[in-house]
């Protein structure tokens, strides 16, 4: 597809459940960004790679975030024991180099109960 | 600390009736300044991107203004369905990553 795909749009999980997160970047995209959005927010950074390259995390809130991106184009999100504030719109960018404009793909909303 | 402040956090106009939205921002050795456009249930839209002070781009009834401090989302006589949220970014004084504020709703009613 021409633009960045995100999959699944919509998960339920119950609390201590492990969920997984899929993005697939524009083709050619170098850059690709993981954010959480809470309601009435801006996005919040996550992780950024470049390539397969994991260059910073330092977003990610704890250690049950994982992020991966093993052959410098689909991305996973993995979220281990998820808990009830881990509930948000998980969005994910990609662009062809750096910081130039990013382009984002529709988000995952995740509900944990 | 690097920060990216808009306001007002909502504005509500009727339609025709032009205004601006504001970014101010705190960052060392500014990369650029992104506008985006947020609906609903969906991802950002990028609309702009500004790099130095005195830089403008448009489109359609939108203008971006940049200065040394600030940003400016200049929007004339607009329509019902520019109501969403706009939403400005700049990379942090590291370049390691791109933060955002926490936007302006804007809802224009017809």
């Amino acid at each position: 597809g021409a633009g960045v795909s995100q999959s699944p749009r919509y998960k339920v999980a119950k609390r201590g459940q492990d969920v997984a997160l899929r993005c697939d970047p524009i083709s050619g995209h170098v850059s690709l960004f993981w954010y959480q959005q809470a309601l009435g927010q801006g996005p919040e950074f996550l992780t950024y790679f470049q390539n397969e390259a994991q260059l910073d995390k330092s977003g990610l809130p704890s250690d049950r975030f994982f992020a991966e991106r093993p052959e410098g184009s689909v991305s996973t999100l993995k979220i281990q024991r998820t808990q009830q504030e881990d509930s948000a719109v998980y969005l994910c960018a990609s662009s062809p180099q750096g910081y130039t404009e990013a382009f984002f793909g529709q988000g995952t909303r995740l509900t944990v109960v | 600390e690097d920060q990216v402040t808009q306001s007002p956090e909502a504005l509500r106009l009727q339609e025709g009736e032009s205004s601006s939205l504001n970014c101010s921002y705190t960052v060392s050795g500014l990369r650029g300044l992104f506008w985006y456009r947020q609906d609903p249930g969906k991802g950002p839209e990028f609309l702009f991107t500004l790099y130095s002070a005195g830089e403008e781009k448009e489109k359609e009834r939108l203008k971006a203004t940049l200065t040394k401090k600030e940003s400016f989302l200049h929007i004339t006589a607009p329509k019902p369905e520019d109501s969403a949220t706009y939403l400005c970014a700049v990379p942090d004084s590291s370049a390691s990553k791109i933060i955002f504020g926490s936007g302006t709703r804007l809802s224009i009613r017809p």
